[in-house]
C-alpha cells in the first residue's frame, strides 16, 4: 500500500517559471513532511520540511503548502533555474515510528534555459 | 560531502559473487539506515540500526546481510544476488530514532549481471 503518492512523475518548466509538485498521504498519524532534492550521482538532501500545525512554510524561493483536512501537501518554487533540475521527493514520518521516512515516488524536474 | 561516505560508488557483480557495501559517518549520529532506490519507485527502507542494534528488517531477502560493528560504520553484505537487485543503495544516518534530521550518502550503484 502506497502511503505517500506524488505527482507529477516528471515536470518540465521554463527558466523563471513556477514549479509545483504535489503529494498526498493516507496515514493521519504522520507529523513531519520533508522534501528532498536529489541530483544525479548524489543522495537525497533535505530541502525544506513542515509540520501539520502550520499551513505554509517559506524558505527563500521554496514554499510548502499543507492542507491537513485534504491530507495533501505541495512544494512550490518560483523563478525556477536550470540548476534546480533534479529529482524531488516528498516524504512523511511520525515520531511514534522512530521518525522513519516514507517516501513518494519522486518527480524529475527539468528547467529549460 | 554530506558527512556520510559510501564505498564503492559503483559495483558490478555476478550472481554468484559475494561483495560488501560500506557506509561511514562521522556526524556523531546513533541511527543508520540502508535504503534501496530503484527507478520510478519510492525509496525502500531495508534495515534500521539504532545504537548498533538492528531495530528493523523490512522483509529483506536473506541474500542481503547487514552488519553494524559500531555507530559510525554500517555494511551491507551481498551474496547470490539477482538481476532485479540492481539499484542504487543509499545509506543514511540520523542523530537517533525520534529525530528527523536524515543525512544521506551518495549511494552505491549496484549492477548484477
Amino acid at each position: 500500500q502506497q502511503q505517500v503518492k506524488q505527482s507529477p512523475q516528471s515536470l518540465i518548466v521554463q527558466k523563471g517559471g513556477i514549479s509545483i509538485i504535489n503529494c498526498a498521504y493516507e496515514n493521519t498519524a504522520f507529523d513531519y513532511f520533508p522534501w528532498y532534492q536529489q541530483f544525479p550521482g548524489k543522495g537525497p538532501a533535505l530541502l525544506i520540511a513542515i509540520r501539520p500545525d502550520v499551513s505554509e512554510k517559506k524558505e527563500g524561493r521554496f514554499t510548502i503548502s499543507f492542507n491537513k483536512s485534504a491530507k495533501q501537501f505541495s512544494l512550490h518554487f518560483k523563478d525556477s533555474q536550470p540548476g534546480d533540475s533534479a529529482t524531488y521527493f516528498c516524504a512523511a514520518s511520525r515520531e511514534t515510528s522512530g521518525s522513519r521516512l516514507t517516501f513518494g515516488e519522486g518527480t524529475q524536474l527539468t528547467v529549460n534555459p | 560531502e554530506t558527512g556520510v561516505t559510501q564505498t564503492p560508488r559503483h559495483l558490478v557483480m555476478g550472481m554468484t559473487n559475494k561483495k560488501s557495501l560500506k557506509c561511514e559517518q562521522h556526524l556523531g549520529h546513533n541511527a543508520m539506515y540502508w535504503y534501496k532506490q530503484s527507478a520510478k519507485k519510492p525509496l525502500e527502507l531495508m534495515f534500521v540500526y539504532n545504537f548498533k542494534e538492528q531495530t528493523e528488517n523490512n522483509s529483506v531477502p536473506s541474500r542481503f546481510s547487514p552488519e553494524c560493528p559500531n555507530s559510525s560504520h554500517l555494511f551491507l553484505h551481498l551474496h547470490t544476488l539477482q538481476p532485479e537487485d540492481s539499484a542504487l543503495y543509499l545509506c543514511a544516518s540520523n542523530p537517533g530514532e525520534g529525530h528527523y534530521g536524515y543525512t544521506f550518502g551518495s549511494g552505491t550503484r549496484l549492477t548484477v549481471v
